[in-house]
């Protein structure tokens, strides 16, 4: 199925530990996100990818990382998870970077729920 | 600073048709969206306006008005099915997505 899958769905984790949420597109998008999404808040842009080879901050990059070794692959690491840090996790994908080459249409992930105690 | 308004919640009855609002204030406008998400599931897009009017998609439609920062989502024969979160979001001048909180709407039988 075409699409993009998040691993894992949902998970606990103690503070200080380090974890990498893991995302893959096979729709050969150019594009990769990574958002939060927390109650009463409006989806926040971590870090994303223009295209394989580059990433760069969006509004809330502190205390994560990225990378982009290929197309297919955009996996978030969280050094050290802080309870602050409790949310879920949205990996999306478009064409091109936020649509500047055509309408933007993003491609979401089902999410992964993650809790940081 | 970028601001996107939308009412939190909204209750309508089965087969009425409901409005959900969406006002805005960003540097710039490239487009505004909409997006449909149930509860513990992924945003789907719905819609994309950039020009004035109205784009009518089956029983959904949305609104733009540039001047006055504001759009609108119409749905129309509403169904249970249709009790979801509905995303509002704008693209700005250097394209980057600004998202409402969104407006969570719930259907009555």
């Amino acid at each position: 199925i075409a699409g993009i899958t998040q691993a894992p769905t949902s998970q606990i984790l103690a503070a200080g530990r380090r974890m990498t949420l893991r995302c893959t597109q096979d729709m050969r998008h150019n594009a990769m996100y990574w958002y939060r999404q927390d109650l009463g808040l409006g989806l926040r842009l971590i870090h994303y990818s223009n295209t394989a080879g580059t990433t760069g901050k969006g509004e809330v990059p502190d205390g994560y990382s990225v990378s982009r070794a290929n197309t297919d692959d955009f996996p978030l690491t969280l050094a050290s998870a802080v309870p602050s840090q409790t949310s879920v996790y949205f990996c999306a994908s478009s064409d091109s970077y936020f649509g500047q080459e055509n309408t933007g249409e993003l491609f979401f992930g089902e999410g992964s729920r993650l809790t940081v105690l | 600073g970028q601001n996107i308004d939308q009412p939190t919640e909204m209750t309508a009855t089965e087969g009425a048709i409901v409005q959900i609002n969406c006002t805005y204030q960003t540097s710039g406008f490239n487009g505004l969206f909409w997006y449909q998400q149930h509860a513990g599931e992924a945003p789907t897009f719905l819609s994309y306006n950039v020009l004035d009017g109205l784009e009518e998609k089956g029983r959904f439609s949305s609104f733009l008005s540039r001047s006055k920062g504001y759009s609108y989502l119409l749905l129309k024969e509403l169904q249970m099915k249709d009790s979801a979160s509905y995303l509002c979001a704008v693209k700005d001048s250097n394209y980057q997505l600004i998202w409402g909180a969104g407006t969570k709407l719930i259907i009555k039988p």
